[in-house]
């Protein structure tokens, strides 16, 4: 039973325009999301993260929004750099429960 | 880097053997936690220790088991290898635990490298 889900294991942008990251999730009960970013022969990498309370959240260059009515969570880069290339994860988590949830994955590929 | 680390990097072995991986959280994290990446997976939770005590079991094998030891570094082990025990072990750290009332930030879970398994 896959609570969360990335439907689109790849996503190719062209340098300096916006890529939107998807991820969906079934569980209404989830109350805080999270993105982690992952680069070859690394662990994952915290990256930016939303309460269900909220339904936008930025830090630089990277925005997530939440729709809790379409149980949809997107990251937006802009502008993608070279160096965003990597596989990017979302995850959710439940009050009381302490694992995370996570997704599949989705390989950027960001071409200069 | 995130402050967790792992080790070994890489541990090649056999079908039936035992090996154990080894995590050291970051500095003041009492949380330990322990994920499995099989290929083209996303991450499975294993298993999660805060402060010495198991808190949280995912879908963890009988033949695995971990523990918190009191300097908060943590061990899994895994027995009787099978082939399709080989993926990549990862071990996450977080200030505490996830309840009521705690701050957001006890949501995230900081990463070591990770340990690579290759059961032959």
């Amino acid at each position: 039973d896959q609570q969360v889900k990335q439907n689109s294991p790849s996503l190719s942008v062209q340098e300096g325009r916006i890529s939107i990251l998807n991820c969906d999730y079934t569980n209404s009960m989830f109350d805080y999301f999270l993105w982690y970013k992952k680069y070859p022969a690394e662990g994952p990498t915290f990256l930016i993260s939303i309460s269900s309370i909220k339904d936008k959240n930025e830090d630089g260059r990277f925005t997530v929004f939440l729709n809790k009515s379409a149980k949809h969570l997107s990251l937006h880069i802009v502008p993608s750099q070279p160096g965003d290339s990597a596989v990017y994860f979302c995850a959710a988590s439940l009050t009381g429960f302490q694992k995370l949830v996570f997704g599949t994955g989705t390989r950027l590929l960001v071409s200069p | 880097d995130s402050g967790v680390t792992q080790t070994p990097k890489h541990l090649i072995t056999a079908t039936g053997q035992r090996v154990t991986l080894r995590c050291s959280p970051r500095s003041g994290d009492l949380s330990v936690y322990w994920y499995q990446q099989s290929l083209d997976q996303g991450l499975q939770f294993l298993i999660q220790y805060y402060n010495g005590e198991e808190r949280a079991k995912g879908n963890i094998l009988e033949r695995f088991s971990a523990q918190q030891f009191p300097d908060l570094h943590s061990e899994l082990n895994l027995s009787s290898l099978e082939l399709g025990d080989s993926a990549l072990y990862f071990c996450a750290s977080s200030v505490g635990l996830r309840l009521a009332g705690a701050p957001s930030s006890y949501n995230e879970q900081f990463f070591g490298p990770g340990t690579r398994l290759t059961v032959l």
